[in-house]
């Protein structure tokens, strides 16, 4: 079955600190993983997309990770600020295909001051 | 530039009421996208549309139709909204090249009593 799942499911960090959100994906075939980040009351903005043959990406703070052999990717955040404060959504899409994505539960992450 | 435009943004119904959420992007994208959000879950796809005119069922369509008559606009209607349909509606948009990432709009919060 396609899923994907990420851990944990909530983070609470100070202010300052830096962390790391998982996704494990099982979703065949594979073209491309993406993060989102998702504030409260609003919708999911991209992060960044990874494809098959890219093993690191950065966006600022944010660096994404793919490891396609053992189906895992993490996103890395570097000296949280209080704006990092959101759920952080890992997308798959299945079969390749830009009609049919598959959505973790996303990490809730709280930074505190 | 706006993006992704989504009204209302907050609607209460009576079981059995009917309405239409209206969605509208000016980024030219050729697909547009439907999903609902619940507590603990991932996004999941109602309807989506890949060019004017066309409309397609996505994982959970029962109870929502759709039309797409101009490129830059997507309609979800609910014809008699029973409670299981209080959600978060998100739109999205996005170009078919599965390297491309959606743009989403801030979301329609929907109550049934």
């Amino acid at each position: 079955k396609n899923q994907v799942e990420q851990s944990p499911q909530s983070l609470i960090i100070l202010e300052g600190k830096n962390c790391t959100l998982q996704c494990n994906y099982t979703v065949s075939p594979f073209s491309n993983l993406r993060w989102y980040k998702q504030d409260t009351g609003r919708g999911p903005v991209s992060l960044t997309i990874m494809t098959f043959s890219e093993n690191t990406k950065s966006n600022g703070r944010y660096t994404a990770t793919l490891d396609a052999d053992t189906k895992q990717s993490s996103l890395h955040i570097t000296a949280s600020q209080l704006s990092d404060s959101a759920s952080y959504i890992c997308v798959v899409p299945q079969g390749g295909s830009q009609g049919n994505l598959i959505f973790g539960k996303g990490t809730k992450l709280s930074v505190k001051p | 530039n706006a993006g992704v435009t989504q009204t209302p943004k907050f609607r209460v119904l009576k079981t059995g009421q009917s309405m239409t959420l209206l969605c509208a992007q000016d980024m030219n994208h050729e697909y547009m996208y439907w999903y609902r959000q619940d507590p603990g879950m991932g996004l999941r796809l109602i309807h989506y549309s890949v060019g004017e005119g066309t409309t397609a069922k996505g994982e959970v369509p029962d109870g929502y139709n759709v039309s797409r008559l101009k490129k830059q606009n997507f309609l979800l209607g609910l014809e008699s909204a029973a409670p299981s349909q209080t959600s978060v509606y998100f739109c999205a948009s996005s170009y078919p090249d599965i390297l491309y990432g959606y743009t989403f709009g801030s979301g329609t919060r929907l109550t049934v009593v």
